[in-house]
């Protein structure tokens, strides 16, 4: 069965790095576009990035522009989020999410997130 | 921006009762309108895409209706699992697709 497992998440301080993986199974990888949208309590879900299913093209919100980079390794079956220069707004849990064909899709399958903690 | 706004805010209904959930958009998103549900403390799943396609494995209680800035999702028959958080999303004008707020519906 589709399955996506978030990892890499934890507590970071504000200005640090973090990367994110999303490690899939049970589907052809290679073949769909994949989303990263993160939930606060107090934002709801927030959509942050997508990247087309050759990598070829990824779209950001504007709040993660310049800092955030989605990226995937098709051979390794496994979508990326490298968070650089972190904010506490950033504070979220990660999900990485599955679009229902190649590019912008609905979001058919999700991971089960990783909670990314930005705080001093 | 494209601003989704879910009414109500809170919906509390009794099994067997039919739900009604709205999402207004703040301009028209055409039909690429969908729905999640939010269980607590797992990821949201896609129930209807497309204004009214249901998602694969999603029962025949669960409808979507709409077109342009109004939508509605409806869950006839309500069951206690039906708790949860339902989201809506547009995907037509983006970046960035956006998510209405939420509409968190108790089964009491």
């Amino acid at each position: 069965q589709v399955q996506l497992v978030e990892s890499g998440g934890g507590v970071v301080q504000p200005g640090k790095s973090l990367r994110l993986s999303c490690s899939v199974s049970g589907f052809v990888f290679r073949s769909y576009g994949m989303h990263w949208v993160r939930q606060t309590p107090g934002k709801g879900l927030e959509w942050v990035a997508v990247i087309w299913f050759d990598g070829t093209k990824t779209y950001y919100r504007d709040s993660v522009k310049g800092r955030f980079t989605i990226s995937r390794d098709n051979s390794k079956n496994t979508l990326y989020l490298q968070m650089n220069s972190l904010r506490g707004e950033d504070t979220a849990v990660y999900f990485c999410a599955r679009s229902a064909g190649s590019y912008v899709g609905p979001f058919d399958s999700w991971g089960q997130g990783t909670l990314v903690t930005v705080s001093p | 921006e494209i601003e989704l706004t879910q009414s109500p805010a809170t919906l509390s209904l009794s099994p067997g009762e039919r739900a009604t959930l709205s999402c207004r958009a703040s301009q028209s998103v055409d039909k690429y309108l969908a729905w999640y549900q939010q269980r607590p403390g797992q990821a949201p799943r896609l129930l209807i895409y497309d204004t009214s396609n249901r998602a694969t494995g999603i029962p025949g209680r669960f409808s979507g209706s709409g077109f342009g800035t109004r939508f509605t999702l409806t869950i006839d028959r309500l069951e206690p699992e039906d708790s949860a958080v339902y989201y809506c999303q547009q995907r037509n004008h983006w970046p960035p697709i956006t998510f209405g707020q939420g509409t968190r519906l108790e089964i009491k």
